[in-house]
Order: C-alpha cells, then structure tokens, then sequence
C-alpha cells in the first residue's frame, strides 16, 4: 500500500494563479481532510469529507475548494491563490468513525508570490 | 484562551534522559487525546492514542491523560537522538468524525 500520496511536493505560484492539490489513499478510507500548517500556527483543517460526493468546511476553508467524486481521491483547489496562502498543505485519511487515527500524507509546500 | 496549549520550544535534553512534553486544554467535553511525531520536512504520524483519563505505554513512550486538570503528558525514556522531532499533541470530542484539534507543536532535539 501507498497510503496517503500527495502531488505536487513543491509548487511556485503568482497571486491570482490557481492550481490544484492533488491527495489520493489506497486504503478504502471514507474520512479524507486537509490541513495547512504553518509556524507559529499549528494544524489547521481547510476541509474535510466523509465520503465520496459528501463535503464540508472546516476552520479555515476560505479561498479554497474540494470536491470528493472517488473514495480514493480528495483534490484541494486554489481558486486565486494569495500571499496569505504560502503554507504546507497536508491531505490526512481514516476509517470512518475514526479521525483519531488518521494517516497523514507528506505534504505540499506551496509559495505564493 | 485557546483551546489547546502547547510551548513551541524548542526543547533540547542529552540521550539518554526522561523527556516530558505537555499540553493543557480548555474544553472539558474532549474526551479523545492524541500525540503526533512529525519530522522535518514530513508528515505527522500517529504515535500514541488515549481514551478518557489514565495513562498509556507503548515501549519508551507513556501518555497521561489527567482530565480533571485539563492535562496531558507524554513521557519518553532513554530518549535517543532519533526521537528529535516535532511533537504535536491533538483531542477531539465525540466519537465518529468529529473534528481534531491540534496544538502547535513541541520541537524536541535530543542531544548525542
């Protein structure tokens, strides 16, 4: 198994570019989140979904947007990217009923300029 | 107050001793307490799981949940330099998918 991969590693953006976070699990997980970490900051949940065509918002979910049409996959898309978007981005897994143990992708490192 | 606490460090002790890493927290209806490792450069990784109040242990590692103070603890023995990384203590409430919330992380350097 895989786990949890993610794509790109590193990205370079402008402001106003958009792109999207590729995050896909080979684990038949029905939990899928993402997350952005930055100094200072911690963990923050962008969005999440608990299964396939199921979305919803978590504690920082402005000037982003997800979509679940897999199980397997759990895109994150940059609308317009901003400055104020330069973090870390993290796509995380598990079984349903159990976000205490989920699995953590390695990340993306997005700059905006 | 923020929900979670956690000091950011970093905190460098020699191989070889106890480490003791910490959080508090505000909301008494967390009932799920978590510690991640995450290296540099990757991704958190489950380390430890707790449920309600009492303590844990998984070889070095030992978790205390202490609820009635709203703490918990992570305790690491004969610490090796591998164990340099960033901790990250983590709760949630209920059961199923109810959201994780995170401290800020406790950077640990274990000196050779």
């Amino acid at each position: 198994n895989a786990g949890v991969t993610q794509t790109p590693k590193f990205q370079v953006l402008k402001t106003g570019q958009s792109m999207t976070l590729q995050c896909a699990q080979d684990m038949n997980h029905e939990y899928m989140s993402w997350y952005r970490q930055d100094p200072g900051m911690g963990l923050r949940l962008i969005h999440y979904s608990v299964g396939a065509g199921i979305t919803d918002q978590g504690e920082v979910p402005n000037g982003y947007n997800v979509s679940r049409s897999t199980t397997e996959d759990f895109p994150l898309r940059l609308l317009s990217a901003a400055p104020s978007q330069t973090s870390v981005y993290f796509c995380a897994s598990s079984t349903s009923g159990r976000t205490d143990t989920q699995y953590f992708g390695p990340g993306t490192r997005l700059t905006v300029l | 107050q923020k929900e979670v606490e956690q000091d950011p460090g970093p905190l460098s002790v020699p191989e070889g001793a106890i480490v003791s890493l910490n959080c508090t927290y505000s909301n008494s209806a967390f009932q799920y307490f978590m510690w991640y490792r995450q290296y540099s450069r990757k991704g958190p990784e489950l380390l430890m799981y707790t449920y309600s109040s009492g303590n844990k242990e998984d070889g070095r590692f030992t978790a205390q949940v202490d609820k009635s103070s709203k703490y918990i603890s992570l305790f690491i023995r004969d610490s090796q330099p591998s164990d340099s990384a960033t901790y990250l203590c983590a709760m949630k409430r209920g059961n199923r998918d109810d959201k994780i919330i995170f401290g800020k992380g406790t950077r640990l350097h274990i000196l050779p």
